[in-house]
């Protein structure tokens, strides 16, 4: 089954304490990006990529940090979260960035 | 600063209503403009949009592009319970900020028996 997943779901995590949020797709798609959402402000771009090794900044990257060393994966690194980073985040990826994203199922990211 | 806003923020109506979203940008190099439905989940895709006046239709829902103007509509006609959602609208650039996607804050819509 074509997909995007993403793991985890939920998170609770403390000020400062590194995470990860995988990302994954199996549609062999060269754009992925990664979205957070807060009440009120729609989806947000935090950082996509066009293709291997090539990343660039969406309209909030602070805080965070991406790779995209192999096609199907795009983690989204935060190295020091903070309770402003609190959000619902969600991976996409498409064949190209004019068609239609496919998003994951979204993690909820709680920081206290 | 690319820039995507969507009107009304929020729309309560009763089944068979005919409702209309709208949908202004300001974007760099502008390439197509995508409509998704969000219900309790991640976003699904309705539509995308490049060329200027050519209504795109899928049931009961449409839309069309003004790039003159800036803008694009969304109409949902004979609504339903079902068509209760958020529409979130997004803008995709050119030039050297091709594959960014800026997205509007979103549209409540409320459709009730």
């Amino acid at each position: 089954e074509a997909q995007v997943t993403q793991n985890p779901r939920y998170l609770i995590t403390v000020t400062g304490k590194k995470l990860t949020v995988t990302c994954s797709q199996n549609m062999n798609h060269e754009y992925m990006s990664w979205y957070r959402q807060d009440p009120g402000l729609g989806l947000r771009q935090i950082y996509y990529s066009m293709n291997v090794e090539v990343t660039d900044k969406g309209d909030v990257p602070e805080g965070y940090k991406v790779s995209r060393k192999e096609k199907r994966n795009f983690p989204l690194i935060l190295e020091s979260p903070s309770p402003n980073q609190t959000s619902l985040y969600f991976c996409a990826s498409s064949p190209s960035v004019t068609y239609e994203q496919y998003f994951g199922p979204g993690t909820r990211l709680t920081v206290t | 600063e690319d820039k995507v806003v969507q009107s009304p923020l929020s729309l309560v109506v009763h089944e068979g209503d005919t409702v209309t979203l709208n949908c202004s940008y300001e974007v760099t190099n502008f390439r197509s403009l995508l409509w998704y439905k969000q219900e309790k989940k991640a976003p699904t895709f309705l539509f995308m949009l490049t060329s200027s006046g050519i209504e795109k239709k899928s049931g009961r829902l449409s839309s069309i592009l003004d790039k003159k103007e800036l803008f694009s509509i969304l109409n949902i006609t004979a609504t339903q319970t079902g068509d209760s959602a958020v529409y979130l609208c997004a803008a995709n650039a050119g030039g050297t900020s091709y594959g960014k996607l800026t997205f509007g804050q979103g549209t409540i819509l409320t459709v009730h028996p």
